[in-house]
């Protein structure tokens, strides 16, 4: 089983630049999450998302993006990047209620220059 | 809205012995559940325990156990036989009440743990 498989893994990117990264589940899991986690810290939500053309807003959403349209898939796009934004990005997934825990994907490593 | 706290420094911890992580939580849900998760240096969140709010008795799971005290609003991990495998940030993790669609994981700022051969 795949898991959750996040893409890429490392990426640069530069002041005012846009990107998506990528997240897909195989589990069927109804839940999935995006959180953020800067040097030294917790994780931090960012958006997450109850079922298919469902999201919401989590603790830190400013200068991010989510969409959606499938239970497996749930893009997290950046827009006009910043600094700010320089993190490890994970996401992660579940069911409705939680048993059986949280699968996270292994994380992409984000640095905005 | 759930809130967890770890508040201890970094701590080494000689190789066979024991050692207690500690992790408080405050919430207004009627049912909530507590997990640990271990983050290696290689980055990836690896689920180790869980506890939920009605389970009568302490999770376990190999070598790790929860030390849950409700009425403290407490969920200590302990580690016993530490190996150098163990070396890692350890997070204490909370989710509220399910039937209130507050599934959200929120989590704390870890502990650094190290262990010393």
């Amino acid at each position: 089983n795949a898991g959750v498989t996040q893409t890429p893994k490392f990426r640069i990117l530069k002041i005012g630049q846009s990107m998506t990264l990528q997240c897909a589940q195989d589990m069927n899991h109804n839940y999935m999450y995006w959180y953020r986690q800067d040097p030294g810290m917790g994780l931090k939500l960012i958006y997450y998302s109850v079922g298919a053309g469902i999201t919401d807003k989590g603790e830190v959403p400013n200068g991010y993006n989510v969409s959606r349209s499938t239970t497996e898939d749930f893009p997290l796009r950046l827009e006009l990047a910043a600094p700010s934004q320089t993190s490890v990005y994970f996401c992660a997934s579940s069911y409705s209620t939680g048993e059986g825990g949280y699968t996270f994907g292994s994380g992409t490593r984000l640095t905005v220059v | 809205a759930q809130k967890i706290t770890q508040t201890q420094p970094g701590m080494f911890v000689q190789e066979k012995e024991a050692v207690t992580l500690d992790c408080t939580y405050d919430t207004s849900d009627p049912s909530y559940g507590l997990f640990w998760y271990k983050q290696p240096s290689s980055g990836e969140m690896i689920f180790l325990i869980y506890q939920g709010s009605y389970d009568q008795q302490n999770a376990t799971e190999g070598r790790y156990s929860l030390n849950f005290q409700k009425a403290r609003k407490s969920a200590n991990l302990v580690i016993s036989a530490s190996q150098l495998g163990d070396s890692a940030m350890y997070f204490c993790a909370m989710r509220g009440a399910p039937e209130r669609g507050n599934n959200r994981l929120a989590f704390g700022k870890g502990n650094q743990v190290v262990v010393i051969p």
